[in-house]
């Protein structure tokens, strides 16, 4: 199984200041097709888990563009240019690339 | 509305079995590959089960293989999680979700399941 490991196990952001997740995954994301099959997601006290990034970089549908992706192979990022209070909830980033499918551990980000 | 709809979730005693359900609405069900996901308290997501749209094709993780079977009804617009020989670990909110291409794009709600004597 591919290993998703997670830093940092949370963070305490001032609204308006960045924060950054990393993800690193145990055997490189990049398939056959040439499509990184990594993936964001963020789930909301209280609701179901919603899909922020989509291999790697694309912003789904409706994520606001404080929102960016990055990394290649078996490193990746998630950054908030500028946390505001809805961003509250926990990260985790997501394989695809093979099954069992499996998930970093989960950042928990909170607001000061 | 496209949305989905799990359910069934409840107290069980280990050894137990118990049968979630998913109602989709508002898209085409059968075109869809479908998963369930769960969270157990205090730890992270947990993919569990996958169906393909015809129902056809099936995949499990290691930790309910043999104990689970997921299933489908088209015609009912309808995904199932059968559980039996339920154990405490497998205590969770349980998460059914559309699969687009390689991510899941929606969730339903979750269903709440607690092993428990």
């Amino acid at each position: 199984d591919i290993v998703m490991t997670q830093t940092p196990l949370s963070l305490s952001v001032t609204p308006g200041q960045p924060a950054s997740i990393s993800c690193k995954s145990s055997q490189s994301l990049l398939d056959g097709d040439g499509k990184t099959y990594l993936f964001w997601y963020l789930q909301k006290p209280g609701q179901s888990p919603q899909l922020l990034i989509y291999e790697v970089s694309n912003r789904f549908s409706g994520v606001p563009d404080r929102f960016t992706g990055s990394g290649s192979g078996t490193d990746f990022t998630l950054k908030i240019s500028r946390v505001e209070a809805e961003d509250v909830g926990v990260y985790y980033c997501m394989q695809s690339i093979q099954l069992p499918l499996t998930f970093g551990g989960g950042t928990k980000v909170e607001i000061k | 509305e496209v949305q989905l709809v799990d359910s069934g979730g409840g107290l069980v005693q280990p050894g137990g079995s118990l049968r979630l359900s998913c109602a989709a609405s508002g898209f085409t069900f059968s075109s869809y590959e479908m998963n369930w996901l769960r969270r157990a308290p205090g730890k992270g997501l947990e993919w569990v089960s996958h169906i393909s749209g015809n129902g056809g094709s099936t995949h499990y993780a290691d930790s309910v293989k043999g104990r689970f079977a997921i299933s489908r009804d088209n015609a009912k617009n309808s995904l199932y999680l059968q559980m039996n020989s339920l154990r405490t670990e497998d205590t969770a909110v349980y998460y059914c979700a559309r699969r687009q291409r390689r991510y899941y794009d929606l969730w339903g709600r979750g269903t709440l399941v607690t092993v428990s004597s």
